[in-house]
């Protein structure tokens, strides 16, 4: 099984600021089947990045995504009020898919 | 551009069977896609659960493959996840989804409680 572990657990941030989450491994991961995603409470997560690196659809460009093998990072350029969420990331290219555990963005 | 619904009862008795489907609408059952179940208990993180193949291939979870069945009804374009012996531990939301080349697109969850 893959495990993924994200970093920090939670991140204090004030809008405007930059945000570096960070999503390990702990085997090599196909960059086409390595996602992010957005939670907010009581809503479905919100799919920001796949393929590692790739946009979806409607999602603004201060979001990007990077990194290969075991290490990837999901950065937020300048936080916006609408980005203090719960963010994971997974993997999907070995069974069993798996999850990180989340980070936390939060108001600093 | 594909939906996905779940639907089922939303309060299993413990040791009883959970039961849940989801309706797919604009696209067929039949497409390349596999077609996923993944849960989340309350306050915690996302759990895989298991995926099919509209020809009837399943990819399960270790930690669940003992009690749980997924299956395709290609006449209704639904699928279903069937999981047994439940207890408190499997009180979530559970969400349906499918992977597509640009990435999975996920149905909005349905909460099930495990509580006499």
């Amino acid at each position: 099984e893959i495990v993924l572990t994200q970093s920090p657990g939670t991140l204090s941030l004030s809008p405007g600021e930059r945000a570096t989450l960070s999503c390990r491994a702990s085997h090599r991961v196909s960059s086409t089947y390595l996602a992010w995603y957005q939670q907010k409470p009581g809503q479905a997560p919100r799919l920001l990045i796949y393929g590692a690196s790739n946009r979806a659809t409607g999602i603004p460009d201060r979001l990007s995504g990077s990194g290969s093998e075991t290490d990837f990072t999901l950065t937020i350029s300048r936080v916006e009020p609408e980005d203090f969420a719960v963010y994971y990331c997974q993997q999907y290219g070995a069974s069993p898919i798996t999850f990180g555990q989340g980070t936390r963005l939060e108001i600093k | 551009q594909v939906q996905l619904q779940e639907s089922g009862p939303g309060l299993v008795k413990p040791s009883g069977t959970l039961s849940l489907t989801c309706a797919v609408s604009g696209d067929s059952i039949t497409s390349t896609n596999w077609w996923n179940w993944v849960r989340q208990p309350p306050g915690k993180g996302l759990e895989w659960i298991g995926q099919i193949y509209h020809s009837g291939s399943t990819d399960y979870n270790p930690s669940l493959e003992s009690r749980l069945t997924i299956s395709v009804d290609k006449s209704t374009n639904q699928f279903s996840l069937q999981l047994s012996s439940v207890t408190a531990a499997d009180t979530a939301v559970y969400y349906c989804a499918t992977i597509t080349p640009l990435g999975w697109l996920w149905g909005q969850g349905t909460l099930v409680t495990v509580s006499s």
